[in-house]
């Protein structure tokens, strides 16, 4: 069964740290992994990654997908309180008409 | 600017009940998704559709239907709502694929 994991759950660190979230999946015919942030109600784009090894950078977020090891990592340095929101992980595969699959998120919560 | 809105912020509805959920997009995209989305399980695709009268399976699709009759409107609709339907619904429009989606402000259903 296709599944996305996401790790840690929640996370709570102080301003002016970094932190790496976690991204595992089990995905057949795998064709991008996506990252998104959900503040409030609804999520926003960050990256879409397709190849191995490449980063993507915007800004103080940067993220990178390991296809041989099947995980992606989101790093977020000197965090900020807006950078709290729930940052989910997904997954779009190859299909007919390809679909998503989304992992549960990781809650950050950046305390001044 | 790019738009996706959707007919309810909070809706509050008895169980055995028929709910419409509406949600309209203003980008002429030609997809557009439902997800619900619950703690610990991220979003979930319901359905999908790829064009006008147009719609797909997701993968939770039990207990729901929809309808799309014009290319800017996706109806979700609850036949008959039970409690286990309770949660976040969000709608999402695509010009093609999947990776570029925009989600509404979401619906926060709870049937009692």
């Amino acid at each position: 069964e296709d599944k996305v994991v996401q790790s840690p759950l929640s996370l709570v660190v102080h301003e002016g740290d970094t932190v790496t979230l976690n991204c595992s999946y089990e995905v057949t015919n795998f064709r991008s992994l996506l990252w998104y942030k959900q503040e409030k109600k609804a999520p926003t784009f960050l990256f879409m990654l397709t190849s191995s090894g490449i980063e993507k950078k915007s800004g103080r977020l940067s993220s990178i997908l390991d296809k041989k090891e099947l995980f992606s990592i989101l790093n977020i340095t000197a965090t900020q309180t807006g950078d709290s929101a729930i940052y989910l992980c997904a997954v779009e595969r190859r299909t007919s008409y390809d679909k998503v699959i989304f992992g549960p998120g990781t809650s950050l919560s950046v305390i001044p | 600017d790019v738009k996706v809105t959707q007919s309810s912020r909070y809706l509050v509805k008895r169980t055995g009940e028929k709910v419409f959920l509406e949600c309209v997009q203003d980008m002429d995209h030609e997809n557009m998704f439902w997800y619900r989305q619950d703690p610990g399980l991220g979003l979930r695709l319901i359905y999908f559709s790829y064009d006008v009268k147009m719609k797909e399976k997701g993968d939770i699709p039990e207990g729901y239907s929809v309808s799309r009759e014009k290319k800017e409107r996706f109806s979700l609709i609850l036949e008959s709502a039970s409690t286990n339907q309770t949660s976040m619904y969000l709608c999402a429009s695509a010009l093609d694929g999947l990776y570029e989606q925009y989600f509404g402000p979401g619906t926060r259903l709870t049937v009692t």
